[in-house]
């Protein structure tokens, strides 16, 4: 079926060193694709978004690469800060289901002073 | 970017009452808005679509008569949980869109639903 996931549900960084956070889709029909930063008790935040004609772009210290061809999407954060420390969840979705998002399930990000 | 609000942040009801959620967006007009449900380390699940004048569509396992969606305007999408138990207890987002189709999903702050 479709599917969003995450290979780590877990990762602690370093203050200082970069996080990279990994994402497997299924469905190949998938045309946008969307990280999020969710804090404790929170909505999602919008991080970054990438459209399925794009294989890199680039934000203020994230970077989300897509690999269609293994269905693969990372995030890249540069410098991880304290202020980081979140759940991270891509989502995926397709210009025919009015764009309507399914979560992967979500990483949690610690980073250590 | 564009605001979207929550209202109750949290609430806290007894077995067999009704809760209201409402969603609003601030300063853009929403002719979609979605509802998510959360439970705990977990991820958010879409229940439905909620379409400004229309009768919102579900997803597959979502209980449409206990869970009431209205979205009477183009700022207001209402979800609510009918004759509410233990069970239902989550954390309920929304989110909208500025544009039909398209355009950046803005998410609100949540509301957390305790049932006792």
């Amino acid at each position: 079926g479709e599917s969003v996931g995450l290979h780590l549900p877990t990762l602690s960084v370093q203050e200082g060193d970069n996080s990279i956070i990994n994402c497997a889709y299924s469905n190949s029909a998938s045309d946008y694709f969307i990280w999020y930063k969710q804090e404790s008790g929170k909505g999602p935040q919008f991080i970054i978004d990438i459209r399925s004609n794009m294989d890199k772009r680039q934000g203020q210290r994230v970077t989300v690469l897509l690999n269609k061809t293994v269905k693969h999407l990372s995030l890249q954060i540069a410098a991880t800060q304290p202020g980081d420390s979140a759940v991270y969840f891509c989502a995926d979705s397709r210009e025919g289901s009015n764009y309507k998002l399914t979560f992967g399930k979500g990483t949690l990000l610690t980073v250590n002073p | 970017g564009a605001v979207v609000s929550q209202h109750p942040s949290w609430v806290i009801c007894k077995s067999g009452t009704s809760v209201k959620i409402e969603c609003r967006s601030l300063d853009f007009q929403a002719t979609t808005m979605f509802w998510y449900r959360q439970f705990p380390k977990q991820s958010l699940m879409l229940m439905a679509t909620s379409n400004e004048g229309s009768k919102a569509t579900y997803e597959q396992g979502v209980e449409k008569d206990k869970f009431l969606i209205n979205h009477a305007s183009l700022t207001l999408s209402t979800l609510t949980v009918t004759s509410a138990h233990p069970e239902d207890s989550s954390f309920y987002i929304c989110s909208a869109r500025d544009r039909p189709y398209a355009g950046e999903l803005f998410f609100g702050e949540g509301s957390r639903l305790t049932v006792l």
